[in-house]
């Protein structure tokens, strides 16, 4: 069974930029979350998909939008990048029990 | 607001010895939750959860106690061991009966476990 794996592994964008993060689930988990953990604090939970539908999202605004696709991998994309979305970006996947398995991140540097 | 406190920023031991990490929640919505480990430039680790149906759940050296009254649980890790060291996050989540499994996250314990 194969884990969560996240692409790329970091990036540095410039203020106003957008940016796609990307996600592939543990096999046979159908539910995909988003979180951003910003240095020092745990991580934020911003939006979660289930078979390709947004169902639950946190308290980011509209430019953080995502995709799911039929296979399940995820995408993450923000547009008009601001200094403050610079941070650890996680997708996690749903287990059987309700636990979520998380992939290593993205680290997003925002010049 | 934050929901899911970890008072304690940090926490030193001894090899061999007991580690306590403590939470506390505010959201009486809470029904499920979680410890999570995490070494530098890695992704979150599961290691134990428990159910509000519960108050202690056991897997090997880890036990999670849950006091639901006070709305506090707390993680035991016995006996400590050097490759602990890392931080924990506790985590919940008010997913019953539903089907959003958002998790709100404490700010970590940085646990150092010493030889």
């Amino acid at each position: 069974e194969t884990g969560v794996t996240q692409s790329p592994t970091h990036l540095i964008k410039t203020r106003g930029q957008q940016v796609t993060l990307r996600c592939s689930s543990q096999s046979g988990h159908n539910t995909v979350s988003w979180y951003q953990q910003a240095l020092g604090q745990g991580p934020q939970f911003i939006f979660q998909y289930y078979r390709e539908e947004e169902n639950g999202r946190g308290n980011f605004p509209p430019r953080f939008s995502g995709l799911q696709f039929p296979n399940y991998s995820s995408e993450l994309n923000v547009n008009a990048l601001e200094l403050d979305d610079s941070a650890l970006y996680l997708c996690a996947s749903r287990g059987s029990f309700d636990e979520q398995y998380f992939g290593p991140g993205t680290r997003l540097t925002v010049t | 607001d934050q929901q899911v406190k970890q008072n304690s920023p940090s926490l030193s031991v001894q090899e061999g010895r007991i580690s306590i990490l403590n939470c506390d929640y505010t959201n009486s919505m809470f029904d499920y939750f979680l410890w999570y480990k995490k070494y530098p430039a890695e992704g979150p680790t599961f290691l134990i959860s428990i159910s509000s149906i519960k108050d202690k759940n056991e897997d090997g050296r880890f036990t999670v106690f849950l006091n639901k009254s006070a709305k506090h649980l707390s993680l035991h890790i016995v006996p400590s061991q050097p490759g602990d060291s890392a931080v924990y996050f506790c985590a919940a989540s008010a997913a019953s009966g539903g089907s959003n499994y958002k998790l709100t996250f404490g700010k970590g314990t940085l646990l150092t476990v010493n030889p």
